[in-house]
């Protein structure tokens, strides 16, 4: 079984146009991540939930807005998509929990190669 | 900003040990060490980590010298499954906000040559 899953794994749109990215993860996890990888390979944080709440937000672009239903799911849409959102998106999870000794570590999904035109 | 150093490529013949090094001079005492890998077109995979002793697992050994300013990890057979880029990672024991992320370095390039 999947621990991480992100669908779709390629994406290809249009500039102007609003997408989403799917996520879930089945470890039974209180924390989720969305991390950008660049055309440069970098791999930068963008947000972190724990348990459906924002944790982390980096400096991203508002037209990026994760939702999570429920603690098992977090969904990246992305809204007036711009060339250089074009990049592989990761979605991760970990055991963590707010404001307690975090060593635990994160699990990947596969990624979600996102291409904007 | 990554609180890493590592070299940016490295080789290794099929069979023997990769020796992977990392500095972070500037580590604080409730911050560990982690070692992920990133093989081509995949997500990240943990490999291992470890605050101050030396810490072996399947995959992998790690070892920290006395001062926690350096590491190396150790894959000690290397096969060519293991071509890779290898992140050291530098990330603090107890959270809070900005505690969870790791914050991801260039890595070093890992080619395992048959």
């Amino acid at each position: 079984d999947t621990a991480v899953s992100q669908t779709p794994k390629y994406l290809v749109t249009q500039m102007g146009n609003d997408k989403s990215i799917k996520c879930e993860q089945n470890l039974g996890h209180d924390t989720m991540y969305w991390y950008k990888q660049d055309s440069k390979k970098f791999l930068k944080i963008m947000f972190s939930y724990n348990n459906k709440e924002l944790i982390i937000n980096e400096t991203v672009p508002n037209r990026f807005s994760p939702k999570s239903p429920d603690k098992a799911h977090l969904n990246l849409h992305i809204n007036s998509l711009e060339l250089g959102d074009s990049a592989v998106y990761f979605c991760a999870s970990s055991q963590e929990r707010y404001r307690g000794k975090s060593t635990d570590t994160q699990y990947f999904g596969p990624g979600t190669r996102l291409t904007v035109l | 900003d990554a609180k890493t150093t590592q070299p940016p490529s490295m080789d290794c013949a099929e069979g023997r040990a990769a020796n992977l090094p990392c500095n972070h001079s500037t580590i604080s005492g409730n911050e560990y060490v982690y070692w992920y890998r990133q093989i081509h077109s995949q997500g990240p995979q943990y490999i291992i980590h470890g605050l101050k002793n030396n810490e072996t697992n399947e995959m992998a050994s790690l070892i920290i010298t006395e001062d926690r300013k350096s590491s190396t990890l150790i894959l000690p057979h290397a096969t060519l499954r293991d071509t890779a880029v290898y992140y050291c990672i530098v990330r603090s024991a107890y959270s809070g906000a900005g505690s969870y992320q790791l914050t991801f370095g260039k890595g070093t390039k890992l080619s395992v040559i048959p």
